[in-house]
């Protein structure tokens, strides 16, 4: 598609339980961030990939995070026995590379709220 | 430890007036600036860049401007209109953090008017 699409728009989960985003990269692009903004807050970056292989995964959690994108599939981010401090708004970014100049479209983000 | 600080959280703007955004960085390798803008509901679009080998990047209403001794970046939008209003992020790149960016908290523009 011509967006980045992110499913779904907002998601309540109970501490503890699982929960699993997904989003559609710009078809074409090659590449998918996924960040993380708390509160309003700065983007925190968490893990990029490039096609379905790990780019860079500086910015995630070592424990309850996961992420995947796999051929044909959109890509996911799970976080497994959410905590309390996992709300937040969960964006998915797609460019045609990770050159720095290679402008990253931002999906509209998903609302993880953990109660 | 903030490295991209964005150190007004809101500014008011009256329509036809300039508004200036600024954004400061700590970390001197940061080679390569962006700004976003943000409306409620949606992710980040971007809006102009410059690289560290410039000083000065225009696109239409919207000039950056960095000053690299200083460690500081600013976005000007001239002349501002309503529709300008969103929160303004700047983000950076480069050194340790390579292609990744690194967000500032963002600014609200209102633009009134």
């Amino acid at each position: 598609g011509e967006e980045v699409a992110q499913t779904p728009k907002h998601l309540v989960r109970g501490e503890g339980q699982k929960a699993k985003l997904y989003c559609a990269p710009i078809k074409g692009h090659s590449y998918v961030f996924w960040y993380q903004q708390v509160l309003k807050n700065e983007f925190k970056f968490l893990i990029s990939f490039q096609n379905e292989n790990v780019f860079d995964e500086t910015g995630m959690p070592k424990e309850r995070f996961s992420a995947k994108c796999l051929p044909n599939s959109p890509c996911s981010l799970e976080i497994q026995a959410t905590k309390l401090e996992d709300s937040a708004v969960y964006f998915c970014a797609s460019s045609q590379s990770t050159a720095r100049y290679n402008e990253q479209f931002f999906g509209p983000g998903t609302r993880l709220t953990v109660l | 430890d903030q490295q991209v600080k964005q150190n007004s959280p809101s500014l008011s703007v009256q329509e036809g007036r300039i508004s200036i955004l600024n954004c400061d960085y700590t970390n001197s390798m940061f080679d390569y600036f962006l700004w976003y803008k943000k409306y409620p509901a949606e992710g980040p679009t971007f809006l102009i860049s410059i690289s560290s080998i410039k000083d000065k990047n225009e696109d239409g209403r919207f000039t950056v401007f960095l000053n690299k001794s200083a460690k500081h970046l600013s976005l000007h939008i001239v002349p501002s209109q309503p529709g300008d209003s969103a929160v303004y992020f700047c983000a950076a790149s480069g050194g340790n953090y390579g292609q990744n960016f690194v967000f500032g908290p963002g600014t609200r523009l209102s633009v009134l008017p």
